[in-house]
């Protein structure tokens, strides 16, 4: 199953609020996990089945779909936001990621 | 609390068989609900999920197409860790290795499934 993520790259400021879009190439129900990964980190995860906030994750942090689309959405932007976001699925193996998108400070 | 400490050499020649380990601390590799798994990270590949090991009444392995042929993923319950081997390497397999679990957060719904908990990861290099 294929994930593609857009944008692929995001320029935003500190307040702004940002989607990030996951589609699927077959439907995956809500098999979907959302991750976070900051410059020489291992991914962390943020939310899981579609929209399930990860335990001590902030609560602007918010995620929706089923099915082929997904969005993930960080409602007012903090300073520690600015990183790489990957979509997961879990539908069927072999477990597969979308490519990244990755926001940076305007 | 879970953690994950990876270990295994950052250098390995080609042709030859890249091998990591595993320790787990805080959860047993015989876990009747998590999955114990490796992903690795390159630039031009991107995160690529490798394979995995984990037990339900017996132990089950499920590998990747892209590296079936040349993997084994093997748990150790004297030791509470897994170890990965690939073999026959070539410098396409550098990239950054991952040993990471899978644990629902629902053990009836396997829809929270996710990879909640990540090892440091190791950076290995395929070179002479």
């Amino acid at each position: 199953i294929q994930l593609t993520q857009s944008p692929s790259f995001l320029s935003a400021s500190v307040g702004d609020r940002v989607t990030i879009t996951c589609r699927a190439s077959q439907g995956i129900s809500t098999y979907l996990a959302w991750y976070q990964q900051k410059p020489g980190k291992a991914p962390q995860l943020l939310i899981y089945a579609a929209s399930t906030l990860q335990s001590g994750v902030p609560s602007r942090f918010s995620g929706s779909g089923s099915g082929t689309d997904f969005t993930l959405t960080i409602s007012s932007l903090q300073p520690e936001d600015f990183a790489t976001y990957y979509c997961q699925q879990f539908n069927s193996y072999p477990i597969t990621f979308g490519q990244g998108t990755r926001l940076d400070i305007k | 609390q879970v953690q994950l400490q990876q270990s295994g050499p950052g250098l390995v020649m080609p042709s030859q068989t890249l091998s990591l380990t595993c320790v787990i601390s805080g959860d047993s590799v015989s876990s009747n609900y998590a999955a114990w798994n490796w992903i690795r990270q390159s630039p031009t590949s991107g995160l690529e999920w490798l394979g995995r090991t984990y037990y339900r009444s017996r132990w089950h392995n499920d590998y990747a197409v892209s590296v079936k042929s040349r993997i084994v993923i093997n748990p150790d319950t004297s030791k509470n860790q897994v170890t990965l081997h690939l073999n026959s390497v070539t410098p396409e397999d550098t990239a950054m290795y991952y040993c990471v679990r899978d644990h629902p957060a629902d053990h009836s719904d396997s829809t929270t499934d996710a990879f909640d908990i990540w090892g440091q990861g190791t950076m290995v290099t395929v070179s002479s």
